[in-house]
């Protein structure tokens, strides 16, 4: 069955530098969800991308699904301390059913 | 967005006795109902799909008469931790999908101790 492998698993910055967190497949995606969790909450959606080379924009967070659909990344521009928490990438099946990558921890340093 | 309700948020039991877990879309109708696990630092694991009015259908290695799920209607989902065990202890969620959408949406955990 379909897999996603993200990386990387934590993710230290200053408050102010950039984040980036990747997921890959080795097989072609039909799309890919990425979510937040809070520490001690439940996984948020943040978006969906369907679309070959698809980018999207929300303030300062960019996802973009890669061109031949077997990858994506999440990229936050100046980290806030409210940026904090695990980044999840998923693929949707024709179940609904969600295929998790393992999450990138963002820690701000203090 | 959508809103999913979980109750209880936390609780405490004793091993050997069973845990109920509810799972709620409070405003929409939820067509499909996903359990999942959560341990420490790892991400979340499916554990069972629920569809409304059959039987959940369970991710191998979880054993369906430990962890007994009913989908009695469109708002409502449960799921029973039957005998629990120490090493049951951990993060439960739901999550609810409509129809109409594409998008999960997730209750807020529940997290099991026991002791």
């Amino acid at each position: 069955g379909q897999q996603v492998m993200q990386i990387p698993q934590y993710q230290h910055v200053q408050e102010g530098e950039d984040f980036t967190t990747y997921c890959n497949s080795s097989t072609t995606l039909s799309n890919i969800q990425w979510y937040k969790q809070r520490p001690g909450g439940h996984p948020v959606f943040l978006i969906q991308l369907v679309k070959s080379g698809e980018v999207k924009k929300q303030k300062r967070l960019t996802f973009q699904f890669g061109e031949a659909k077997k990858n994506s990344s999440l990229h936050i521009t100046a980290t806030q301390t409210t940026d904090v928490g695990t980044y999840f990438c998923a693929v949707q099946d024709s179940n609904y059913q969600l295929i998790w990558g393992a999450g990138t921890k963002l820690i701000i340093k203090p | 967005g959508a809103v999913v309700s979980q109750h209880p948020s936390w609780v405490i039991c004793k091993s050997g006795t069973s845990v109920k877990i509810e799972c709620r879309s409070l405003d929409f109708q939820a067509t499909t109902m996903f359990w999942y696990r959560q341990f420490p630092k790892q991400s979340l694991m499916l554990m069972a799909t629920s569809n409304e009015g059959s039987k959940a259908t369970y991710e191998q290695g979880v054993e369906k008469d430990k962890f007994l799920i009913n989908h009695a209607s469109l708002t409502l989902s449960t799921l029973t931790v039957t005998s629990a065990h120490p090493e049951d202890s951990s993060f439960y969620i739901c999550s609810a999908h409509s129809s109409s959408s594409y998008e999960q949406y997730f209750g807020p955990g529940t997290r099991l101790t026991v002791t």
